[in-house]
């Protein structure tokens, strides 16, 4: 079975300050899936940014980058010029590579919040 | 636009009642979803459909039942068994196929309290 460990319960960070949320995850599969998603004050799930395992290059999407290190099992999100509607909770997840309907595994997330 | 509508958006169940959650879906997704949030617990799998008329159980099932009759719709029943269930609860779908792949829609959620 898959584990997925998010250390860091709160965060706080300045508005147009860099943030890092952790994430570690473990399991016995190669080829799988990582992704982030964000959960703002309404509750709908939106996704950040989705990474594959095989890919050596780190994923990237405007803002959003991650960090990804394989044999670490670690997966860590970077929020740059951070926005006061980042405020959210982030869940990093995991998913083993199949035919795109497998489970996908959460961690607790992490509660960020961007101070004016 | 295609989504996942969830309803209802509140629900409140008395002590010893069964309740039904509706999850509909008109994405044409293979498969969908119940998720569990708690505070501090994140999202926990409750049970699965990967194909109409087939389902899984999810890591925390007990207490709960699905069925999964028709492609678009897959309702969550919170039975008398389920101890703790005030919670916030997930529905969401995926499919491989059809171009990128980008996991799982989720609908904007039902909060069921026990009162």
């Amino acid at each position: 079975a898959q584990t997925v460990t998010q250390s860091q319960p709160e965060m706080s960070v300045q508005e147009a300050e860099t943030v890092t949320l952790s994430c570690t995850y473990d399991t016995s599969e190669n080829n799988y899936y990582l992704f982030w998603y964000k959960q703002p004050p309404s509750r709908q799930m939106i996704l950040v940014i989705r990474q594959e395992a095989y890919k050596q290059q780190n994923a990237t999407e405007n803002r959003f980058s991650v960090n990804f290190q394989k044999a670490a099992k670690s997966f860590s999100l970077k929020i740059s010029d951070s926005q006061l509607g980042d405020t959210a909770m982030y869940f990093c997840a995991f998913m083993k590579q199949g035919f795109g309907n497998e489970k996908l595994t959460f961690g607790t997330g992490t509660r960020l919040t961007i101070i004016p | 636009d295609g989504g996942i509508t969830q309803s209802p958006k509140y629900l409140f169940r008395k002590e010893g009642q069964n309740v039904t959650l509706s999850c509909e879906q008109n994405l044409n997704h293979d498969a969908m979803y119940w998720y569990r949030q708690d505070p501090g617990q994140g999202l926990r799998l409750i049970y699965y459909s990967q194909i109409v008329n087939d389902f899984q159980k999810g890591d925390i099932a007990e207490g709960y039942s699905v069925s999964r009759e028709k492609k678009e719709s897959f309702p969550l029943t919170v039975t008398s068994a389920q101890k703790n269930p005030t919670a916030f609860y997930l529905c969401a779908s995926s499919s491989p196929f059809g171009g990128l792949w980008d996991g799982y829609t989720f609908g904007s959620g039902t909060r069921l309290t026990v009162v």
